[in-house]
């Protein structure tokens, strides 16, 4: 079965700093990994996936994932964070090939200070 | 903006009433989804469907139950609500395989059920 861990419940972070959200998961199988974001009293939106091809991707809004096998992780950065960004990040796993289902972590809320 | 619409959006009842949050998506999806988010928890799957008249329990136990009648309906129903049960609620929706993103969910706004 395969399991999430995002290493840090809460980042506080000020405008136009970096940051990283970490994401760790743990799958005896190949395995697509997800971003999805959730802003206050709002369901949750992909904020970029991981399929297969580089290992880098990227989103609209600046943020981006890199994918490492060897780490069994992947992790969210974004160089400068707007106040806009601030909500909560959750990670995702599914296998390739096998159930559908999707396997989140446990969330990160970011916070960005003016 | 993905088009998938739950009510009611914040519902407080008391102990022993029956309740169903409603869940309804116009893209024409087959697979959709039932999630019990609480807070700094992982969002668990209760339950999910594959297609009409198909219903399946997810990995965290659940008292609820799902009917699955119309492709774009999938409402989740508690016969008699307990404060246990006190907790948000997410539906989603996904593509067919082989037809757009490989495992991209679409979820709802969400339902926050508070039973007393």
């Amino acid at each position: 079965a395969q399991s999430v861990t995002q290493l840090d419940s809460q980042v506080p972070v000020f405008e136009e700093a970096p940051v990283e959200l970490r994401c760790n998961y743990s799958s005896s199988v190949s395995v697509y990994l997800f971003w999805y974001v959730q802003y206050p009293n709002q369901g949750l939106q992909l904020l970029l996936k991981y399929l297969s091809g580089s290992t880098l991707v990227e989103s609209i809004n600046g943020f981006e994932a890199e994918f490492n096998k060897s780490q069994t992780s992947f992790h969210l950065r974004k160089p400068s964070v707007h106040i806009s960004d601030t909500a909560e990040y959750f990670c995702a796993v599914r296998t390739q090939g096998g159930s559908e289902k999707l396997v989140f972590g446990k969330g990160t809320k970011l916070t960005v200070n003016p | 903006e993905a088009d998938i619409y739950q009510t009611p959006r914040y519902l407080v009842i008391g102990t022993g009433k029956k309740i169903t949050l409603e869940c309804s998506q116009t893209m024409g999806h087959d697979k959709m989804y039932w999630y019990q988010q609480d807070p700094g928890m992982e969002l668990h799957l209760i339950h999910y469907s594959y297609g009409v008249n198909s219903t399946e329990k997810g990995d965290l136990s659940s008292e609820s139950t799902v009917s699955r009648i119309r492709t774009e309906h999938f409402p989740l129903t508690l016969e008699s609500a307990r404060p246990s049960h006190t907790s948000q609620y997410l539906c989603a929706s996904s593509n067919p395989a082989g037809t757009g993103v490989t495992g991209e969910l679409f979820f709802g706004e969400g339902s926050r059920l508070t039973v007393l």
